[in-house]
């Protein structure tokens, strides 16, 4: 089945980096766009920006621009999305979420998540 | 604050219909089709509706969506203990060029 499964938790503190990878299974990898959300604690979702893993464009949402790197190997089917300058705001869950293809905002299946937790 | 309005939360009887309204602008809403996402605790959001008003593949027609000017609407009959949970809308924004979220409304069962 279409399935989405991302890497495991991971505490980071002030000013590191993170990757999280996202492998797709179930479908043609190729075939939609993968984009990242993320969820802080108690609070609403927020776009972070897509990955085309076709051709590698990328395009960031305004706040994460310079501080996120999206990448894809489609030899694995995996995308992943790379953070640096880590704060402690940067606390949350991160998602994989694979695009309805013409409907933008439409996500029709999720990662599991992963939390990432930005600590001294 | 997002630039998408919801109630903080909402409440109602099994059985019940209910009405969650997302209220934008018209650089969101008032250009941009809505998607509305439900999200149990611990688990990752699940599409509901998506293009204003359609229905993914195994959505129960219990639930519905519409939208008018900038705002739109998720309605849910026939209410079951198994809807609680975080209801949240989405659409683009053409002015923050950006893809919004709502505040998210928690739906009570009583």
């Amino acid at each position: 089945q279409v399935q989405l499964a991302q890497s495991g938790a991971e505490v980071k503190k002030p000013g590191a980096s993170v990757k999280v990878s996202c492998k797709a299974s179930g479908y043609t990898f190729t075939g939609h766009y993968l984009h990242w959300v993320r969820q802080a604690p108690g609070q609403g979702p927020v776009w972070m920006g897509w990955i085309d893993p076709n051709s590698g464009d990328t395009r960031y949402a305004q706040r994460f621009q310079g501080r996120v790197t999206m990448t894809r190997d489609t030899s694995l089917s995996t995308v992943s999305m790379e953070m640096e300058g880590l704060t402690s705001d940067d606390t949350a869950v991160y998602y994989c979420a694979r695009y309805k293809t013409g409907y933008v905002g439409a996500f029709d299946m999720w990662g599991q998540g992963t939390l990432v937790t930005v600590s001294s | 604050q997002s630039a998408l309005t919801q109630p903080p939360s909402a409440s109602g009887t099994p059985g019940q219909r209910i009405i969650i309204s997302c209220s934008g602008g018209t650089s969101n809403v008032g250009t941009n089709s809505v998607n509305w996402y439900l999200q149990l605790p611990g688990t990752a959001p699940k599409l509901l509706i998506y293009s204003s008003n359609q229905r993914p593949s195994g959505v129960p027609d219990r639930f519905s969506g519409s939208k008018s000017g900038t705002s739109a609407s998720l309605a849910i009959s026939g209410l079951q203990s198994e809807d609680e949970a975080d209801y949240y809308c989405a659409t683009w924004d053409d002015k923050l060029d950006d893809l919004i979220f709502g505040g998210g409304t928690k739906l009570t069962v009583l």
